[in-house]
């Protein structure tokens, strides 16, 4: 069964430095990837997406991801965070070819921005 | 702002009401999600209907029934819940069923259970 890990849990960066939160999933082909970002009270924005091509995929608010097919990672980076970016972020997968398939989330990282 | 409308943001309810949830999307998306999510867990998946039939039940007890009266609407419809099914409930959309197709959240209704 495919599966989706998010590493850490909590992850603390001081407002302006780099940020880089980790996914990894398991699955025999490349899947459909996501990244979505849950503010308190609120539902989920989708960030970005991967489906195929350039590995390095730009989204909303400065986010990027880069695709590496051979750690089966999914990382999610911006270079510079605001304190507007804490929030809890989940990435997902989708399975290609086989029809309908349920997202698969991760457990979520929930980061911390300090002043 | 979400092109997903939930309401209401929040209910309270006692174990022998009768409530329902709405949903609304404009963007002519033809699937739309129900997802129950507890506190910092990620989403669990409900139901999912495409082209307003239910497709995916994800053996959720029948006290929850889902309705989708038409492409842009979905219900879910509340019965003698358990102090458990307190947790967020979140809407989603997306043009197709298919694993390539984001789906669009709306912000949830906080349900508390009495």
């Amino acid at each position: 069964a495919q599966s989706v890990t998010q590493p850490d849990i909590h992850i603390t960066v001081s407002e302006g430095a780099s940020l880089e939160l980790r996914c990894n999933y398991s699955y025999g082909a490349t899947p459909y990837l996501f990244w979505y970002v849950q503010s308190p009270g609120q539902g989920l924005q989708l960030l970005l997406k991967y489906f195929s091509g350039d590995t390095l995929v730009q989204g909303i608010k400065g986010f990027e991801a880069e695709f590496k097919r051979s750690q089966s990672s999914f990382n999610l980076r911006k270079p510079s965070v605001h304190w507007s970016d804490a929030a809890e972020y989940f990435c997902a997968v989708g399975r290609p070819n086989t029809g309908f398939q349920k997202l698969v989330f991760g457990t979520g990282t929930r980061l911390l921005v300090s002043p | 702002d979400t092109e997903v409308t939930q309401t209401p943001k929040h209910l309270v309810m006692g174990m022998t009401n009768k409530k329902s949830l709405k949903c609304e999307q404009h963007m002519g998306h033809r699937a739309m999600y129900w997802y129950k999510q507890k506190a910092k867990k990620p989403p669990e998946l409900m139901f999912v209907y495409s082209y307003e039939k239910l497709s995916i039940n994800e053996s959720v007890p029948s006290r929850f029934s889902p309705e989708c009266p038409n492409s842009s609407l979905l219900n879910l419809h509340l019965h003698a819940l358990q102090p458990e099914d307190s947790a967020l409930y979140l809407c989603a959309s997306s043009q197709a069923t298919g694993g390539n197709q984001p789906q669009h959240f709306g912000d949830g209704t906080r349900l508390s259970i009495l």
